[in-house]
């Protein structure tokens, strides 16, 4: 069946950079996002990546893809305050009309 | 328009009462989805619409929650005889799909419910 996992926590001083890890079973993805969501909030689409490409940046985040490993990871540069939230992964294919499937979020905490 | 906007964004009700949602999508985006999220959890996909085709409905919680879309803009979620397991965040999204090209979903801020 369709999986996706994340780590739940991952701890990074402010101004390193923090890469979040997520794994997936589905081979058939379309799409892999990255969602942000602040305590209380909705869900914030940071960036997505279409499943034939390697790689995509924007501004501060960058996005990797190892297709044959199923890996997806998103790294945030100059890690600061505001970026404390968890972050979801989640993968969707034209076969089951692109819907959602979740990891669990990871709760990237920064340290001063 | 500026995004996907839910009303209200926080409803305490007695169990028993009934409850609706309403979701305003981004204008252009003809799909529309209802998700619900509950703490230390991601979401869970209940529901969507294609314009005013409500296309999958399965994983809707059970026979007490309902969602319409009658003119394919605005949608409703409705529960009716809240019970306390109800209690959670509940998201709508929209996107634009045009055939085989791509489906970037645009989440809504949330309504919480508390059902007391």
């Amino acid at each position: 069946g369709e999986d996706v996992e994340q780590s739940l926590f991952l701890s990074v001083r402010e101004g390193d950079s923090s890469v979040i890890n997520c794994t997936y079973t589905d081979s058939s993805s379309t799409y892999l996002y990255w969602y942000k969501q602040e305590p209380g909030a909705g869900l914030q689409l940071l960036t997505y990546i279409f499943s034939n490409m390697d790689m995509k940046q924007d501004q501060r985040l960058t996005v990797l893809l190892n297709k044959k490993d199923k890996h997806l990871s998103l790294r945030i540069a100059d890690t600061q305050t505001g970026d404390s939230a968890i972050y979801f992964c989640a993968e969707s294919h034209m076969d089951s009309n692109y819907q959602l499937i979740w990891g669990a979020g990871t709760k990237l905490i920064i340290k001063p | 328009d500026t995004g996907v906007s839910q009303d209200p964004r926080h409803k305490i009700t007695k169990r028993g009462q009934n409850v609706t949602f309403r979701c305003d999508p981004i204008s252009e985006h003809n799909r529309l989805y209802w998700y619900r999220q509950t703490l230390g959890q991601g979401p869970e996909f209940l529901t969507y619409f294609q314009n005013e085709a409500q296309l999958e409905k399965s994983r809707l919680l059970s026979d007490r929650f309902s969602a319409e879309r009658p003119k394919g803009s605005f949608s409703t979620l409705e529960i009716q005889r809240t019970e306390q397991g109800d209690s959670a965040m509940y998201l709508c999204a929209s996107s634009l799909v045009q055939g085989e090209t791509g489906n970037t979903i645009y989440f809504g801020e949330g309504s919480w419910l508390t059902v007391v």
